[in-house]
């Protein structure tokens, strides 16, 4: 079973929109970490967010903001105000007790921002 | 600069060859850890090398094989390459081999194309 799913394969959207990339995860651990990546044209990974499982407080960085649930088992990204910068390939993942190195991505979703 | 060096940045071969990824962790890590990014598969964990030893094991295939050596840097060997080897073949480094290092980054990639 996937234990991260991003349902979203891709969305569009116009400057200045503001969109919500969904994640959602599975685990059985109570402590893990979340986190959220972005990989623009060139291919790089990019580090945008990590959460422990005890830290449920949403958190903003400038445009960007993340809501984390644990009730839904969600980890969602918002980006206020997008621009065409912000088009890229976000992963979200996942590491558990185990070892907090090892990363489970999720697919991926695509965001094509339009100016 | 993430301090993770990953060559050669391109590579191009043809089916049935073997081809030698190289990377240099971060100054200090201990750990290693390369991951797969492919088109069918998404981006999945291979394996995890930590100070010279195996640590951990993800969905590498027989043909691949990864060694990490004295000065720890570490090689990811694939032999009897497919067309479905093409991918992007990223590389992290972590101090240590399981607690979350909160400065763990990841190479700019491998990215291999098989012919």
């Amino acid at each position: 079973a996937q234990k991260v799913t991003q349902a979203q394969t891709e969305i569009s959207v116009v400057e200045k929109e503001d969109v919500t990339l969904d994640c959602v995860y599975e685990t059985r651990d109570t402590t893990y970490y979340l986190f959220w990546y972005k990989q623009p044209p060139s291919g790089e990974l990019v580090f945008l967010i990590r959460r422990n499982s005890f830290d449920e407080q949403n958190e903003i960085s400038g445009r960007y903001s993340w809501n984390f649930q644990k009730s839904t088992s969600s980890f969602n990204f918002t980006i206020t105000a997008s621009q065409v910068v912000d088009s890229a390939v976000y992963f979200c993942a996942l590491s558990e007790t185990d070892n907090f190195n090892k990363f489970y991505f999720g697919s991926g979703t695509k965001l094509n921002v339009k100016p | 600069d993430s301090g993770v060096t990953q060559t050669p940045k391109h590579l191009i071969t043809a089916t049935g060859q073997r081809v030698t990824l190289r990377c240099s962790p971060r100054s200090g890590d201990l750990s290693v850890y390369w991951y797969q990014q492919s088109l069918d598969q998404g981006l999945q964990f291979l394996i995890q090398y930590y100070n010279g030893e195996e640590r951990a094991k993800g969905n590498i295939l027989e043909r691949f094989s990864a060694q990490q050596f004295p000065d720890l840097h570490s090689e990811l060997n694939l032999s009897s390459l497919e067309l479905g080897d093409s991918a992007l073949y990223f590389c992290a480094s972590s101090v240590d081999g399981g607690r979350l290092d909160y400065g763990y980054t990841f190479g700019s990639g491998t990215r291999l194309t098989v012919v």
